[in-house]
């Protein structure tokens, strides 16, 4: 069973477009959430954490749901520099912080 | 803004040729790993190394693999006998803490095995 499995994608998205992903894991004793943005053959990046209480940064939003063992992230007016690859990355500390990564979902915003 | 650093940047060898790729991670963090990615799949998990011992290691991390701190700012990933499924972007990574905090990647180095 895949630690952390999102969205197959790729998504397509005109410039302007609000575009969501989605995620789920399957170890309930995670404790850490992440949404990181890899652009082709670079390493990954940071884009926020997230938390139960959901969060937002700009045009980006995260919610988290313990429960369903799920994670999301929305992207409203998407920009072109929004083009990238975005993975889910969950993390457990009864382990040594290692992170567990998704396979990402592949974003295009069109001109 | 601090960052981890990677040499060489892309790396060719020879299948049974032994390779060492080497990280320098930010100045004051104590917890180290490396990941690597087969293209076009995931980012996976290698090894974690703290207090100059391995704290962590995946399935993926056999006896061709090991990690060195030779002194105090070099962190380094060693594959004795490459294999052709070897070929792969290996990213090393830091931490100032156990946490999230502060977790940062480096751009990687890519290892090509023909």
């Amino acid at each position: 069973r895949k630690e952390v499995e999102q969205d197959p994608g790729p998504f397509n998205v005109p410039e302007g477009a609000t575009v969501a992903f989605n995620c789920t894991y399957s170890n309930s004793a995670s404790q850490s959430f992440f949404w990181y943005r890899q652009d082709c053959r670079k390493e990954p990046k940071l884009l926020m954490s997230v938390y139960s209480s959901g969060n937002e940064d700009g045009r980006f939003t995260a919610q988290l749901n313990r429960a369903s063992q799920y994670i999301s992230l929305l992207i409203r007016d998407s920009k072109l520099s929004d083009s990238a690859t975005y993975l889910c990355v969950v993390g457990s500390l009864t382990g040594a912080n290692n992170l567990f990564f998704g396979t990402g979902t592949r974003l295009t915003v069109i001109p | 803004e601090p960052e981890v650093t990677q040499t060489p940047s892309h790396q060719v060898t020879q299948m049974g040729q032994e390779v060492i790729l080497r990280c320098v991670p930010i100045s004051n963090h104590l917890y180290f790993y490396w990941y690597r990615q087969i293209l076009g799949q995931k980012v996976e998990f290698l090894v974690s190394f703290y207090n100059n011992e391995i704290s962590e290691k995946s399935e993926i991390f056999d006896d061709q693999f090991s990690v060195e701190r030779p002194d105090g700012s070099n962190f380094t990933l060693k594959i004795r006998s490459t294999k052709l499924e070897d070929s792969a972007m290996y990213f090393c990574a830091s931490s100032p803490t156990r946490g999230w905090y502060g977790y940062t990647f480096g751009s990687g180095t890519r290892l090509t095995v023909v």
